[in-house]
């Protein structure tokens, strides 16, 4: 069994709906998570870094943590076509192993 | 945040030579990592580069197959050695920011072993 566990879709939606991506993890461990969004052939780009349990906005992005059913996700509002990417979760503890432990990645797609 | 930036942006390779992938960060950083990420697929880490230690490497990665340089706190080399059609994937370089501990990737190597 896999760490983190991530949908790989693909996810089709219109233009204007609301997304949600989740991932689970099996290590109570991790305290740091993380959400990266990657475009073809580009790198992963940090869009959202939260700490333990919780909820963070940062404009149509909304990140939840809800570390008791080790379960998170991320909204997105208002989804434009240029969201659609590839969405990886990503956690770590807070000792020890520093590096990253990532989802499979969900592709989304956002129809104009 | 942290800009990162990697040579060569991507590279074809024959079988049997080496390649050795540069990163370079705006700020002094500690932490540094390589990837791996194969065509569809989720980022596999490589190895963790700490200035002026040696590279921790993951299991399934050795040092003489991926040496690594991290000669100060804004550079880091990997180095691909006698390279197989298995290599064939996208190296990225990661950096941990020492303030607010997250971590950002470089654009990536997309490396071909023909």
């Amino acid at each position: 069994q896999k760490e983190v566990e991530q949908d790989p879709g693909p996810l089709s939606v219109p233009e204007g709906a609301i997304v949600s991506l989740n991932c689970t993890y099996s290590n109570s461990a991790f305290q740091y998570f993380m959400w990266y969004r990657q475009y073809s052939r580009k790198g992963p780009e940090l869009l959202m870094y939260t700490y333990s349990s919780g909820n963070k906005e940062d404009g149509r992005f909304t990140a939840q943590v809800d570390k008791s059913s080790k379960y998170i996700s991320l909204f997105i509002r208002d989804s434009q076509p240029s969201d659609s990417a590839t969405y990886l979760c990503a956690m770590r503890k807070v000792t020890g192993r520093r590096a990253l432990t990532f989802g499979s990645g969900t592709r989304l797609q956002v129809q104009p | 945040s942290a800009v990162i930036s990697q040579k060569p942006s991507r590279d074809i390779c024959q079988r049997g030579t080496s390649l050795t992938i540069q990163c370079q960060v705006d700020s002094q950083v500690t932490m540094m990592f390589w990837y791996r990420q194969q065509p569809g697929q989720s980022l596999t880490l490589i190895a963790t580069a700490n200035q002026g230690s040696e590279a921790t490497y993951e299991s399934g990665f050795v040092i003489d197959k991926f040496p690594i340089s991290r000669p100060n706190l804004t550079f880091s080399t990997l180095t691909v050695s006698n390279m197989s059609p298995e290599d064939s994937s996208i190296y990225l370089c990661s950096v941990e920011t020492d303030s607010t501990y997250e971590q950002y990737f470089g654009p990536g190597t997309r490396l071909t072993v023909t």
